[in-house]
């Protein structure tokens, strides 16, 4: 089984709906991430936790939202979707201490028309 | 965020062949990784460097890290088809983030 695991793997969606994906992972690290990737672009920070209680915003926080429901999982909203959403977005952990070395879900393909 | 600039964007080379890429800061970090991503999967580490000159072998692929700590590359010796995919640096900024540069995309020809 995966040690971060990643869902929906695939959504289309229309503008203005919210939606919420989810990232849960099985290797016992307190810290997650969720970047998203644009062609061109790179890898780019939304947002970040380094522990339950610990929520932070990255570089492009704006028109995205997360909670951090338990150590082990970490869901991204975007609260009204647009286009220039689209991307493919990966969650990722990290364990404190360990050079910030980070493991990557398999990512979400979002496609808002 | 610190940039770090990625060359070249794209390769594509015979099997067989030898590549090096680079990635590139005019800043200093405490240390560099590089992931390789594979299309529809995520980035998978491949190694980290934290000292300043700093050279790491993972079978055909070498890495080193810049006396500096701005600046590191990548060396395939005799590239494979499974050596293709997206190279990713990422430098550890100082408030426990990583910045990523934009990538290699390396193409091995059978």
């Amino acid at each position: 089984d995966a040690d971060v695991t990643q869902t929906p793997r695939n959504r289309i969606t229309k503008t203005g709906k919210r939606i919420m994906l989810e990232c849960s992972q099985t290797k016992g690290h307190d810290r997650m991430y969720w970047y998203r990737q644009d062609p061109g672009l790179g890898l780019r920070l939304i947002y970040y936790s380094f522990d339950v209680k610990d929520i932070n915003k990255g570089e492009i926080s704006d028109g995205y939202s997360v909670s951090r429901q338990a150590q082990a999982k970490f869901s991204l909203s975007l609260e009204s979707a647009i286009p220039n959403q689209t991307a493919l977005y990966f969650c990722a952990t990290s364990a404190t201490g360990r050079l910030n070395e980070q493991y990557f879900g398999p990512g979400t393909r979002l496609t808002v028309t | 965020t610190q940039l770090l600039e990625q060359s070249p964007q794209f390769l594509s080379i015979q099997e067989g062949e030898n590549l090096t890429v680079y990635c590139n800061s005019s800043s200093v970090f405490s240390s560099l990784q590089w992931y390789r991503q594979e299309p529809g999967e995520g980035p998978v580490l491949l190694v980290t460097v934290v000292t300043g000159g700093e050279v790491k072998k993972l079978k055909r692929l070498t890495f080193q890290f810049g006396d500096a700590r701005k600046d590191s590359s990548l060396h395939i010796t005799a590239a494979q088809p499974g050596d293709t995919g997206l190279y990713l640096c990422a430098g550890e900024e100082g408030n426990n983030r990583l910045a990523f540069g934009k990538g290699n995309q390396v193409v091995v020809i059978p």
